[in-house]
């Protein structure tokens, strides 16, 4: 398996555009989580899904931030309008249940660096 | 607010040396807690998963042990390498929505 993949890598745009950040999960995983990293406060679970459906989006700053998972393989995270205050990396990380229980590991993907001007 | 604290947040020790760090999480709706290493310019990768009053895990020279009852975990790494540098990351889920909180994590510097 190729892992968790995250398009694109780096990102670098301007103030009041729209971003759309992408991830694909590890195939046949049920939990689906977006992350962002500051060196100010970590990193930081902005939302998850199981089965595609959003459960906890508590984490997400404020409404300029979406987060959409149309089917099991494809989850984006947009930010429109962008701010220079969200220039972050921004992590993808799927996980399984096991045996029912949600006890297993979050695998990560590399990152997408996004950098606002 | 949940807190998940981790001390010290950096550590500097020579090749050779055991050192050991903690995590403190709240103590109520424990559901389970991880330990992830996280190298500089990768991302996080999973060291252990830990879901029992006094479990202890063991990978290597590194292991680690929980106590739900008191909110605490520690994280030992014996003989430490140069390879070892990286920063060392707790984290928490809890029942009712299993959602996930990180520590800030540990940076561990180990000098050849």
């Amino acid at each position: 398996d190729a892992g968790v993949i995250q398009s694109p890598r780096h990102e670098v745009t301007e103030m009041g555009q729209e971003v759309t950040l992408r991830c694909k999960p590890i195939s046949g995983h049920d939990y689906l989580f977006w992350y962002r990293q500051t060196m100010m406060r970590g990193l930081e679970l902005l939302i998850y899904f199981n089965n595609n459906v959003p459960i906890d989006d508590s984490g997400m700053p404020e409404d300029r931030f979406s987060a959409k998972m149309p089917n099991a393989s494809f989850s984006t995270l947009k930010i429109q309008p962008s701010e220079p205050r969200d220039s972050a990396v921004y992590f993808c990380a799927s996980s399984s249940t096991h045996r029912g229980l949600r006890t297993d590991t979050q695998y990560f993907g590399p990152g997408t660096r996004l950098t606002v001007l | 607010i949940l807190n998940v604290e981790q001390s010290p947040q950096s550590l500097h020790v020579q090749e050779g040396d055991s050192t050991n760090f903690t995590c403190s999480f709240p103590s109520s709706n424990f559901y389970a807690l991880h330990w992830y290493r996280w190298e500089t310019a990768k991302s996080p990768e999973a060291l252990f998963v830990m879901t029992l009053n006094g479990d202890e895990k063991k990978k290597g020279r590194i292991s680690a042990t929980l106590n739900t009852k008191e909110g605490y975990s520690y994280l030992y790494i014996k003989g430490s390498q140069p390879e070892d540098s990286a920063t060392y990351l707790c984290a928490f889920i809890r029942t009712g929505g299993f959602k996930t909180i990180f520590g800030a994590g540990t940076r561990l510097f180990v000098k050849a």
